[in-house]
């Protein structure tokens, strides 16, 4: 398992607060993304950066912000904006936009708000 | 947007007996379509994966089968093996680059 970590595993936050879950990567991709997991649910985009400096947003992306300062971080901070923030979070890069069917995971990190 | 239905949500079968899982999609523009499998606690981690000029694919005991024209495609697993047991997700990609994923299928293969 290697490559692509996510800190910490496991995340309790009482209701109001802001998070920042990080995500490294020594892979040397310039595309990473940040996913949200729901049980019953697939995997849905919240950001996703194709290059340092730059980010867009996915499909969720309301309540959530994050930055590209250097190519291999790409942290998510959590705001008290997001309504429903309880969730498996996954952090996943590839070696560009247009790779992404050689998209590797982290391992997730699991958000519990309080 | 893109849009993927997954079925079944579950699936149990008989060690030794094949599992099907199918997935539908909206986007006619989509062109890439991989299979993603999650242990418990684990990350999503690629099984397979086919491209839109592509019908079938195989890998050992895993193939992927794609009806561009129904814009549906499947995941099959012949042999079942007790390993086999996780979740299974299919996603579709289209032009803007983005994986749109399935809700994901709990297989349970039994002993």
């Amino acid at each position: 398992d290697g490559g692509i970590t996510q800190s910490p595993k496991y995340l309790f936050r009482k209701e109001g607060q802001n998070v920042t879950l990080s995500c490294e990567q020594n892979l040397n991709h310039d595309a990473m993304y940040w996913y949200r997991q729901d049980p019953g649910q697939g995997l849905r985009l919240i950001y996703y950066s194709q290059i340092v400096n730059d980010f867009q947003k996915g499909d969720i992306a309301e309540g959530y912000s994050v930055s590209r300062e250097k190519k291999e971080s790409f942290p998510l901070t959590v705001t008290s904006a997001q309504k429903n923030p309880t969730a498996f979070y996954l952090c996943a890069s590839s070696i560009d936009l247009g790779r992404i069917n050689e998209q590797f995971f982290g391992p997730g990190t699991r958000l519990t708000v309080l | 947007g893109e849009n993927v239905e997954q079925h079944p949500s579950t699936l149990s079968v008989q060690e030794g007996d094949s599992a099907v899982i199918k997935c539908t999609y909206s986007d006619s523009a989509s062109n890439y379509f991989p299979w993603y499998k999650q242990e418990l606690g684990k990350r999503p981690q690629l099984i397979i994966d086919i491209r839109s000029n592509v019908g079938e694919k195989k890998d050992q005991r895993i193939a992927v089968t794609l009806n561009k024209t129904a814009k549906h495609f499947s995941l099959h697993i012949t042999e079942t093996q007790p390993e086999d047991s996780a979740v299974y997700f299919c996603a579709a990609r289209a032009n803007d680059y983005k994986l749109s994923f399935g809700a994901g299928t709990t297989v349970t293969v039994r002993a």
